[in-house]
């Protein structure tokens, strides 16, 4: 059973660079597409952006100039950084395995929830 | 403001049919079937219930079916069961950008 779990500091203060990890359990990178989707709270689902296994990156043009994701198969894990936070970046960030980089989500982390503040 | 456009509430009594649509445009609902649908219980990560526009994955009950018309998407849950209580979320592939969701519509069993 494939399992995804972010990881990364729970509070990161204004204009810094948030960094989260996703580990990738019982299965590998390989042949997926591996997005990073946010939540802010009470609201909807946004799109960040996503990471081939072969580092091929393609973001959401409303962040484009602010992430960065990257993919290690050695350590089967895949990375984002957001810089120049503001509070308006405060929600719960999820990875989630894509098998055609077309939407279709079938595995999800728990997520986690970072918080930007001084 | 979301992408594509969902309804912000929906309702129905246990054993009826609800439906929630989810409207978009030709580059988005209306230029491609990948079309997603997820279910969000209170606390937790979505979960994935319709793919390329009516496909069930495993495990996902036959209540739950999707179709599309033109720019508009749609999710039917039958039988309702206080179960189904939840937030729906609408995703569909957009070419350059190219993942896009719809607001999310909370379904409320009476």
């Amino acid at each position: 059973q494939v399992q995804l779990h972010e990881s990364g500091p729970g509070l990161v203060k204004p204009s810094e660079t948030l960094a989260l990890t996703c580990t990738v359990s019982g299965g590998s990178l390989s042949s997926f597409y591996w997005s990073w989707i946010r939540q802010s709270p009470g609201k909807g689902l946004e799109w960040i952006g996503y990471v081939y296994h072969t580092g091929i990156t393609n973001y959401n043009p409303s962040l484009k100039s602010r992430v960065t994701m990257s993919a290690d198969t050695s350590k089967n894990q895949v990375s984002l950084e957001l810089n120049s936070v503001t509070s308006a970046d405060t929600a719960v960030y999820y990875c989630a395995r894509d098998n055609m980089g077309a939407s279709n989500f079938d595995y999800w982390g728990r997520g986690t929830l970072v918080t930007v503040s001084s | 403001q979301s992408a594509l456009t969902q309804p912000p509430s929906a309702s129905g009594s246990p054993g009826q049919s609800v439906t929630i649509s989810c409207t978009g445009t030709n580059s988005d609902v209306g230029g491609y079937n990948y079309v997603s649908w997820y279910q969000q219980n209170p606390g937790k990560a979505p979960k994935l219930m319709i793919y390329e526009v009516t496909k069930r994955p495993s495990g996902v009950p036959d209540r739950f079916s999707g179709s599309k018309s033109g720019n508009t998407a749609s999710l039917t849950v039958s039988g309702l069961r206080a179960e189904d209580e939840a937030d729906y979320y609408c995703s569909s592939y957009a070419g350059s950008i190219p993942v896009v969701f719809g607001g999310g519509t909370k379904l409320t069993v009476l």
